[in-house]
């Protein structure tokens, strides 16, 4: 089956500091997402990438969707105590088969 | 706006119990997908179900696990004869039209089998 590498498995980092993720994969996605999950809660959509090179900023968020389609990444500028948390990427195909692949997650752990 | 809803949020169940997670899609979403959840793991995807129709199930198990979305009413997926290792937090997402549109998630379904 498809599968995400995602990349760096945890993040320590301090407040103020840009952080950036990534995540690939030997498979084509359609479409590439990203979530961020707090403990106890359910993934909460962050941004959605829909053609390849496409770069895409919500606040101090920018996501890229790779030119090759098998990848893309996460960058956070300024980071703030509340981006604590574990941030997802998930990759999909459509055309019916709609069930989105996700990554194991990345950590992030803000050190104030 | 509410958002999609799942019920209970916990549920605790004996081996050999039946486990029943209800969702209710966003207002206007008739496309709903069902993920699990192991600790430290990211989501595996399970099920995606348009009313009435199941459309893809390649992620479900073959056995004791089964879903449903009628034309009314909630989305359930049912785990019948729980075991331990059906231990996990079970997710409920939605979208409007499918087609890749950006999937929605609810607060989850934690699991526990005794």
């Amino acid at each position: 089956g498809q599968q995400l590498n995602q990349s760096p498995q945890s993040m320590f980092i301090q407040e103020g500091e840009d952080v950036s993720m990534n995540c690939t994969s030997s498979s084509i996605f359609n479409t590439w997402l990203w979530y961020k999950q707090e403990p106890g809660e359910g993934p909460v959509l962050l941004i959605a990438l829909y053609k390849a090179g496409e770069l895409t900023s919500n606040g101090r968020l920018t996501a890229q969707f790779g030119i090759t389609r098998k990848d893309s990444f996460l960058n956070i500028s300024a980071s703030i105590p509340s981006d604590v948390g574990i941030y997802f990427c998930a990759g999909g195909v459509g055309g019916g088969a709609d069930g989105l692949t996700f990554g194991k997650g990345t950590h992030l752990i803000i050190q104030p | 706006n509410a958002g999609v809803m799942q019920n209970p949020r916990h549920l605790v169940r004996r081996r050999g119990q039946e486990a029943r997670l209800r969702c209710s899609p966003m207002k206007g979403h008739s496309h709903v997908y069902w993920y699990r959840q192991l600790p430290e793991e990211g989501l595996k995807f399970m099920v995606y179900l348009q009313k009435e129709n199941i459309i893809d199930e390649s992620g479900m198990p073959k056995e004791r696990f089964s879903a449903e979305f009628p034309k009314e009413g909630p989305s359930i997926l049912r785990i019948q004869q729980v075991v331990r290792g059906d231990s996990a937090a079970y997710f409920c997402a939605s979208s409007p039209n499918g087609r890749g549109d950006p999937q929605y998630f609810g607060p989850g379904t934690r699991l526990t089998v005794l």
